[in-house]
């Protein structure tokens, strides 16, 4: 019964080739996020929906496009993958916006 | 938008001794403080959180302690454990309102290694 589940854990693919990440969550909240930890560690949100509504675009490439079907899951999508996209991408989700984060265990996407 | 630095980068320390990781955010309508602590493939995950209305937080081994006027919060931990050892990362959430969504800007992370 995790509570936000994303799938798959690994990724490794080519360069150019367009892939997908599925985020669930079973918590009831109405918000959740993308964010992207590179290798440094460092997190940094991406996006954030509320309620299926696009709240916050944090300036990412075009090439991202998340879609959220439903308040429970959040979907990420890449286009035309880069050798910089390499990194951990977090499903979140929150009750509310800006409120406590609950994240999945993440999805290690490495571009060869 | 939020500017966060998170200090130290490392930190080591020996068990039983107490760590302390600070956190400096730029907004000064922020107004909710948590840290969130990472363990090796996984997720972070919050440990402790304070509102603005609040000085200082404590849970068992953990504390935190806000000073609004000079911007900045910091992590506490007493009586270390091997267990501790994790990257530590402050978020503080912007106030809302204008072209802010309230959202959490999070720290550079601190990786702390705790010794047996």
């Amino acid at each position: 019964d995790t509570a936000v589940s994303q799938t798959p854990k690994y990724l490794v693919t080519q360069m150019g080739n367009d892939k997908s990440i599925k985020c669930e969550q079973n918590l009831g909240h109405d918000t959740m996020y993308w964010y992207k930890q590179d290798s440094k560690k460092f997190l940094k949100i991406m996006f954030s929906y509320n309620n299926k509504e696009l709240i916050i675009n944090e300036t990412v490439p075009n090439r991202f496009s998340p879609k959220s079907p439903d308040k429970a899951h959040l979907n990420l999508h890449i286009n035309s993958l880069e050798l910089g996209d390499s990194a951990v991408y977090f499903c979140a989700s929150s009750l509310l916006q800006g409120g406590e984060a609950f994240f999945g265990q993440g999805t290690r996407l490495t571009v060869v | 938008g939020e500017n966060v630095e998170q200090h130290p980068s490392t930190l080591s320390v020996q068990e039983g001794d107490s760590a302390v990781i600070k956190c400096t955010y730029s907004d000064s309508a922020s107004n909710y403080f948590p840290w969130y602590k990472q363990e090796l493939g996984k997720g972070p995950q919050l440990i402790i959180d304070i509102r603005s209305n609040v000085g200082e937080k404590k849970d068992q081994r953990i504390a935190v302690t806000l000073n609004k006027t000079a911007k900045h919060f910091s992590l506490h931990i007493t009586e270390t454990q091997p267990e501790d050892s994790a990257v530590y990362f402050c978020a503080p959430r912007e106030g809302a309102g204008g072209t802010s969504y309230g959202k959490l800007t999070f720290g550079q992370g601190t990786i702390l290694t705790v010794h047996p």
